[in-house]
C-alpha cells in the first residue's frame, strides 16, 4: 500500500537556527497532514494541506505541500526549547491515515 | 473538558495474561481507533469503528479484539499477552462524514503496555 518516507529521522538543532523534515510519497495524495508529539506525550494535530503547492504558516512554523501533491514539508525558524517532540506526516491510505516513521527533533540551548 | 480519554495508562502485566484498555470520547466524533506505537515510535492503525462498525481491520493477531458499545466508546482486549505487545496503545476519534483518512485524528494520552 501507500507508504508516506520521512527525513531525516533525527535532527538535532542549535536553539535559533532553523530546520526542516520532509514528506514523500510515490503516489500522489489527496490530502497530507502533520502532527506533533511531545516527548512522553500523545500525536497533536498541527495542520491539513489539501491542495496543490498550499504553503500554510503557523507562527514560526511552516508548511508546503508539493505541486504534484507527492512531497510536503515542514520548515521551523528561530527553533525554540518548546519545539522539542516527534513530527510526524500522515497521507491517506485505502481509507486510514498511514504515518511516516517521524522526525525526533532534539534542540541544544 | 472535551477530550479522548484512555485507561490506563500504564499496565505492567505478566506474559499470558488478559488485559483490556478503554476509551471514551465526548467530542462527538463518529470513527474511533486503535493505533500501535512502538519503541521507534512507528504508529501504525490496528482498528477503526465508524458508529459502533468495523470499518478498518489491520492484519492483528486474533488476541486482540475491540469493541464498540457505543459510537463514543471503544475498548481493546487483549488475550495472551507475549513480549512483543509491549507498546503505547492509543486510541483517536474524528469526525464523519467524509473519508476518515480526511479527517483530523483526536489522541488520547496512551496506555504504556508493559510485558514482563
Amino acid at each position: 500500500g501507500q507508504q508516506v518516507m520521512q527525513i531525516p529521522q533525527y535532527q538535532h538543532v542549535q536553539e535559533g537556527e532553523d530546520f526542516t523534515t520532509y514528506c514523500n510519497s510515490s503516489t500522489t495524495l489527496s490530502n497530507i497532514q502533520w502532527y506533533k508529539q511531545r516527548p512522553g506525550g500523545h500525536p497533536v494535530f498541527l495542520i491539513q494541506l489539501v491542495k496543490s503547492g498550499e504553503v500554510k504558516k503557523q507562527k514560526r512554523l511552516t508548511f508546503q505541500f508539493g505541486e504534484a501533491k507527492k512531497n510536503s514539508s515542514l520548515h521551523i525558524t528561530a527553533t525554540q526549547t518548546t519545539d522539542v517532540g516527534t513530527y510526524f506526516c500522515a497521507g491517506p491510505n485505502d481509507y486510514k491515515l498511514s504515518f511516516g516513521a517521524g522526525t525526533t527533533v532534539t534542540v541544544r540551548a | 473538558d472535551t477530550a479522548v480519554s484512555q485507561t490506563p495508562k500504564y499496565l505492567v502485566t505478566q506474559m499470558g495474561n488478559d488485559k483490556s484498555i478503554k476509551c471514551e470520547q465526548n467530542l462527538g466524533h463518529d470513527t474511533m481507533y486503535w493505533y500501535k506505537q512502538d519503541s521507534k515510535k512507528f504508529l501504525k492503525i490496528m482498528f477503526s469503528y465508524n458508529n459502533k462498525e468495523l470499518i478498518i481491520n489491520e492484519t492483528v493477531p486474533n488476541r486482540f479484539s475491540p469493541k464498540s458499545p457505543d459510537k463514543a466508546h471503544l475498548n481493546l482486549h487483549i488475550n495472551s499477552l507475549e513480549l512483543g505487545d509491549s507498546a503505547v496503545y492509543f486510541c483517536a476519534s474524528s469526525q464523519f462524514p467524509g473519508w476518515p483518512d480526511r479527517q483530523p485524528q483526536h489522541f488520547g494520552d496512551g496506555t504504556r503496555l508493559s510485558i514482563l
